[in-house]
């Protein structure tokens, strides 16, 4: 079975520009979260996304959104770009078969690396 | 709020010792554990998860990882170590029912000496 793929893989844009990152989930995997890693901050939670409704959300400004699809592939997007943004941009897929539960496992792309010039 | 703390930056081992890398958890209520691996230029690679029930879990590639519930601790073990062991290893948690939110530690970068 394939695994979670990203697109693009590496990614370089100037401030002030936006950036739509793309994940398409392991096949049967209903639910989609996306996390930042940079060396500073280490992994931190974007948010989460299943049945096309924004589930969970971390502790990122507005400028950071997403979305959905019916397919369950997820697009999250960052506008007006700071040079704070650079980052490795992972997505994570799991089942959540069963709502409400917190155990699924989540299975990660290799990542977006972002680099704000 | 959920955390994980990895005291150490970095793990050195000798090829074919035992390996330990240390996690310690906080949260409300129970705590579901996991262990990732991250290659250079890599996402994060599943080895082990804990929801419930034997303390003892095995996960891929011979890790194993022992919760303790006093100590709050959820630590990763392999018996002997190889040299393609060398990498970089998040622990997680995560903790509120209905939250599919994982909380990582810094990370720990072990070094396995040939």
């Amino acid at each position: 079975k394939a695994g979670v793929t990203q697109t693009p893989r590496y990614l370089i844009k100037t401030r002030g520009q936006q950036v739509t990152l793309s994940c398409s989930p392991i096949s049967g995997h209903r639910s989609v979260s996306w996390y930042q890693q940079t060396p500073g901050q280490g992994l931190q939670f974007l948010f989460e996304y299943f049945s096309e409704t924004q589930r969970n959300k971390g502790n990122f400004p507005g400028r950071f959104s997403g979305r959905q699809f019916s397919n369950s592939r997820s697009e999250m997007n960052v506008s007006t770009l700071e040079l704070g943004d650079s980052a490795l941009y992972l997505c994570a897929s799991s089942l959540r078969m069963k709502r409400g539960t917190s155990t699924d496992t989540q299975y990660f792309g290799p990542g977006t690396r972002l680099t704000v010039l | 709020a959920q955390s994980v703390a990895q005291p150490e930056d970095q793990v050195n081992v000798a090829e074919g010792n035992p390996l330990t890398v240390k996690c310690t958890y906080s949260v409300s209520g129970n705590p579901y554990l996991f262990w990732y691996v991250q290659y250079p230029n890599r996402g994060l690679q599943f080895l082990l998860k804990y929801i419930t029930g034997d303390n003892l879990v095995k996960g891929s590639y011979g890790f194993e990882a022992e919760f303790n519930k006093s100590q709050t601790s959820f630590h990763l073990k392999k018996p002997s170590a190889l040299v393609s062991d060398s990498a970089l290893y998040f622990c997680a948690v995560s903790a509120f029912y209905g939250n599919n939110r994982l909380a990582f530690g810094k990370g720990n970068q072990v070094v396995v000496i040939p």
